[in-house]
């Protein structure tokens, strides 16, 4: 199975702030990789998918890149709607694997 | 456009449960569609993948033999049969539209879900 994980675990930012999560596959996924955000006691929502394409509706503020083993997810300006957790995702091969998460809130 | 899962509660270890799926907004008979849990507290595990026609099927490991996913594309449902339930299997069931066009993994539409628990 295909490895992913994630850094940090967990931050806190200033409202504004450019925010970075990092996530790593333990073997090259092209870019067969997915971002989404869940809130508490909510659904997931995709965010990003192939890594850099942003999903319909969801605001330019999120953005993705990378390929192969290491991708990076970025909130360019960090608003008070966007405290969730969120996770990478490869859809490269089976099984389906995520990354363990990353707890996003305000400082 | 919405997916709202039913079924899910609280059943011994050994027992079985059959959760379904409504679809309803989009065009269910040409999407493909997946089961993915989230035990209380955890993250995301994928556990099963079923195309539009049925035609292919895919499970995880940890539930290969026990669970069973089918679809009625008459009905707009998806359904998950899990037998011998395990305590490990507590967790949050979500089903999920798969948007990819090639290999399937990219899960761009989300149930509520539906919470099982296996107790004794």
């Amino acid at each position: 199975d295909i490895q992913m994980t994630q850094s940090p675990s967990s931050l806190s930012a200033s409202v504004g702030d450019r925010v970075t999560i990092t996530c790593q596959a333990s073997q090259d996924i092209s870019n067969y990789l997915n971002w989404y955000q869940q809130k508490p006691g909510k659904a997931p929502k995709l965010l990003i998918y192939d890594a850099s394409n942003l999903e319909t509706g969801v605001p330019s503020r999120f953005g993705g890149s990378g390929s192969g083993t290491d991708f990076t997810f970025t909130i360019s300006s960090l608003q008070p709607e966007d405290i969730a957790t969120y996770y990478c995702q490869q859809s490269d091969d089976l099984p389906f694997t995520f990354g363990p998460g990353t707890k996003v809130d305000i400082k | 456009v919405q997916l709202v899962e039913s079924g899910g509660g609280l059943v011994q270890p050994g027992g079985s449960l059959r959760l379904s799926c409504a679809a309803s907004g989009f065009t269910f008979s040409t999407s493909n569609m997946n089961w993915v849990r989230q035990a209380p507290g955890k993250g995301l595990e994928w556990v099963s993948y079923i195309s539009n026609s049925s035609r292919t099927i895919y499970y995880a490991d940890s539930v290969k033999g026990r669970f069973t996913i089918a679809r009625d594309n008459a009905e707009n449902s998806l359904y998950l049969q899990m037998n011998s339930l395990r305590a490990e299997d507590t967790a949050v069931y979500y089903c999920a539209r798969d948007a990819a066009t090639i290999g399937g993994g990219e899960f761009d539409l989300w149930g509520q879900g539906t919470l099982v628990a296996v107790s004794s």
